[in-house]
C-alpha cells in the first residue's frame, strides 16, 4: 500500500513569512496526525484529527498556526507568521480509526523540514 | 499524564556486538509501549510494540524488547548490530482509549566498523 505522503520536503522561509505543508494519508485512515520535531527532540503531538473533525489540538500554538482536513482526507498545516523557534521537521502520520490492535499503529510520512532564517 | 525519558542520547557500539537503549516511562494508568526507528532525511518506522500479554517483544531487524511494569521499563535489544541500524531510536508510550503518542527524546545509535 502507499505511504503516508508530504510536500514540500524541505523549505527556507525568512522569519515572519508564511508556509504551508501538506499531508496525503494512508487510503482508509480516518486519525491523520501532525508532529513537530525540534532537532534533538522527540516528535510533539501539534494537532489530531478524525476524519475531519479535530480531536486534540491542545499544543498547537494557534495565535500562529492552523490545520484543516476538509475532506477527512488531505490536510495542511499552515504557518502565519512564522518565528526562528518554528524551525523543525514536521511529520505527518496516520492511522485506522480506534478500534482492534492496528488502530493502534501509526504510520508517518517522510517529513518537511523547515528552516526559518 | 504519560511521559518517557531515554537515557541516553548517543550510544557508539561496535559492529556486531550487542545493544542496549533504555527506555523508562512515568504513568498513572497501564501504557502502550512502543519503539520507532528513524533513519536519516525519512520519518518514522515502527519496530516494535507491546500492548498486552508476553513481556517479551519481538519486531524487526532482529530486534527485541522486554516490559518491566516494577521499573517502569521498556528496552530496546539487539544481540548482534549491524551497519544499517545506524539511526535514530524513539521510545514512546500510549494511553489506553487514547491515540496520543509521547515520545522520548530519542537515543542516536552509531555503529563503528
Amino acid at each position: 500500500e502507499a505511504g503516508v505522503a508530504q510536500s514540500p520536503r524541505y523549505k527556507i522561509i525568512e522569519k515572519r513569512q508564511s508556509v504551508a505543508f501538506w499531508c496525503n494519508p494512508i487510503s482508509g485512515h480516518a486519525t491523520l496526525y501532525w508532529y513537530q520535531q525540534i532537532l534533538g527532540q522527540g516528535p510533539k503531538l501539534l494537532i489530531q484529527f478524525q476524519n475531519n473533525g479535530v480531536v486534540d489540538d491542545s499544543q498547537l500554538p494557534k495565535d500562529r498556526f492552523s490545520a484543516e482536513r476538509l475532506k477527512g482526507v488531505d490536510s495542511t498545516l499552515k504557518i502565519q507568521p512564522a518565528k526562528l523557534e518554528d524551525s523543525a521537521v514536521y511529520l505527518c502520520a496516520s492511522s485506522l480509526a480506534s478500534g482492534g490492535t492496528r488502530a493502534h499503529e501509526q504510520y508517518f510520512g517522510p517529513g518537511t523540514r523547515l528552516t526559518v532564517t | 499524564a504519560q511521559s518517557v525519558t531515554q537515557l541516553d542520547s548517543q550510544v557508539p557500539v561496535f559492529e556486531e556486538a550487542p545493544v542496549e537503549l533504555r527506555c523508562n516511562y512515568s504513568s498513572s494508568v497501564s501504557v502502550y509501549l512502543f519503539w520507532y526507528v528513524q533513519y536519516p532525511n525519512q520519518g518514522l518506522q515502527l519496530l516494535l510494540k507491546y500492548l498486552s500479554g508476553s513481556t517479551l517483544v519481538k519486531g524487526i531487524n532482529g530486534f527485541e524488547a522486554e516490559f518491566n511494569k516494577s521499573q517502569t521499563s521498556f528496552h530496546l535489544r539487539k544481540p548482534s548490530v549491524h551497519i544499517s541500524d545506524t539511526a535514530e531510536y524513539f521510545c514512546a508510550v500510549r494511553a489506553p482509549g487514547a491515540q496520543k503518542l509521547v515520545f522520548g527524546q530519542g537515543t542516536r545509535l552509531t555503529i563503528n566498523p
